[in-house]
This record gives C-alpha cells, structure tokens and sequence, in this order.
C-alpha cells in the first residue's frame, strides 16, 4: 500500500492552462505539505495543512490554491501555468503535534509547461 | 532558508561506512536534527533524527556533538542503492513547524 500518493505522475500541458495535482495519504496523519522542487534540485516548501487549515504559506503566486477536503487529501490546483512552474512537485505527510514526527513524501509529479 | 551546512559531494567505496557532517551552529534548544535522503527521480525518504542523544537505527547512526552544534550520519557498510543527495535538517518542536530542505550533500558510492 502506497502511504502518499500523487497522481498523475507526470503533467505536460501549455501556457496558460488550469491543472490540479491530486495527493491523499492512508497514515492518518493530521499535517500535509507541498513542496517545490525546480530545476537547480532545490525542495521548497510551499504550502503546509493541519486538519485540514492552512497553517504555514510561504511565498507562493495566488495562481497556486492548495485544497484539503479532507485531512487525508492536499490538492493542489494552478490556474495560468507558466513556463517557470515547470517543476516535481512533491506531497508529504507527517503525524505532528511533535517536532519529531519523520514526513513521507509521494513520488512526485513532473509538471512541464510548453 | 535552511539552517544548515554540509559538504556539496563526497564519495565512499562499497562496503565502508559513509560519514555525512552536517553544521548546525545556530541550532535552538527545541530543534530537533533531521536526516532525510532523496535517490534519484524519487520523493525524500526519512533516515533518522535526534535532539540531544545519539541515535541508531536499521538504516544509519546519528552522532551528535555535545553542543549540537555539529552531527553526522553514519551509514555502517554502505551499498551503490545509498547513492542520493542527502539533507541534513533542523525542525522545531512544533505543529506548525516547517521541512526546509538545504542543498544537502550528493553521496556516490562506487564499486
């Protein structure tokens, strides 16, 4: 079984479009998070939920909307793609309330904008 | 922006044990040390984590200096499926606390 899983896996689509990148997570854990990783390899994070409120937004365009239906599910939706959100995006959950919980990450998915 | 200090590169042979320094002079009281690695084309994956104490587990040991200021992670007899980037990291105590991922060190272990 799949603790965090993303999909799709890889994302092709043009300038200008809407896409969401589904995650959900089974660990039953309270806190997910996306994170950025460009070019250069560099993981950023971007959003962070906890039962399912917003609790940490770092400097991300509003084109990026994060949603949590529910605590097991972080989307993220992006309006206007641009050829610099090319990019894996990684999701990740971890059981907080304690620094010492370790965080899964899914596998990724590829966004390439042309 | 990441908290931490490591090596860009470094190299072991197969079968020897991989030591990965990592500085964290600013590190807080309530901050934990965090390892986590990435092989290629994959999500990071958690390896181990320490506040004060030195740490063992079935993947690697974490030996932390008495003033935090310093640790390293051991892999005791290192395999070419340890070859990743590896990213030592700092974290808070807290719910709210955040995952910041340094530039971590590219481990590459040759035959």
């Amino acid at each position: 079984d799949t603790a965090v899983s993303q999909t799709p896996k890889y994302l092709v689509t043009q300038m200008g479009n809407d896409k969401s990148i589904k995650c959900e997570q089974n660990l039953g854990h309270d806190t997910m998070y996306w994170y950025k990783q460009d070019s250069k390899k560099f993981l950023k994070i971007m959003f962070s939920y906890n039962n399912k409120e917003l609790i940490i937004n770092e400097t991300v365009p509003n084109r990026f909307s994060p949603k949590s239906p529910d605590k097991a599910h972080l989307n993220l939706h992006i309006n206007s793609l641009e050829l610099g959100d090319s990019a894996v995006y990684f999701c990740a959950s971890s059981q907080d309330g304690t620094g010492w919980a370790e965080a899964f990450f899914g596998q990724g998915t590829r966004l390439t904008v042309v | 922006d990441a908290k931490t200090t490591q090596p860009t590169s470094m190299d072991c042979a197969e079968g020897r044990a991989a030591n990965l320094p990592c500085n964290h002079s600013t590190i807080s009281g309530n901050e934990y040390v965090y390892w986590y690695r990435q092989i290629h084309s994959q999500g990071p994956q958690y390896i181990i984590h320490g506040l004060k104490n030195n740490e063992t587990n079935e993947m690697a040991s974490l030996i932390i200096t008495e003033d935090r200021k310093s640790s390293t992670l051991i892999l005791p007899h290192a395999t070419l499926r340890d070859t990743a980037v590896y990213y030592c990291i700092v974290r808070e105590d807290s719910s709210a606390s955040k995952i910041i991922f340094g530039s971590g060190t590219r481990l590459s272990i040759r035959p």
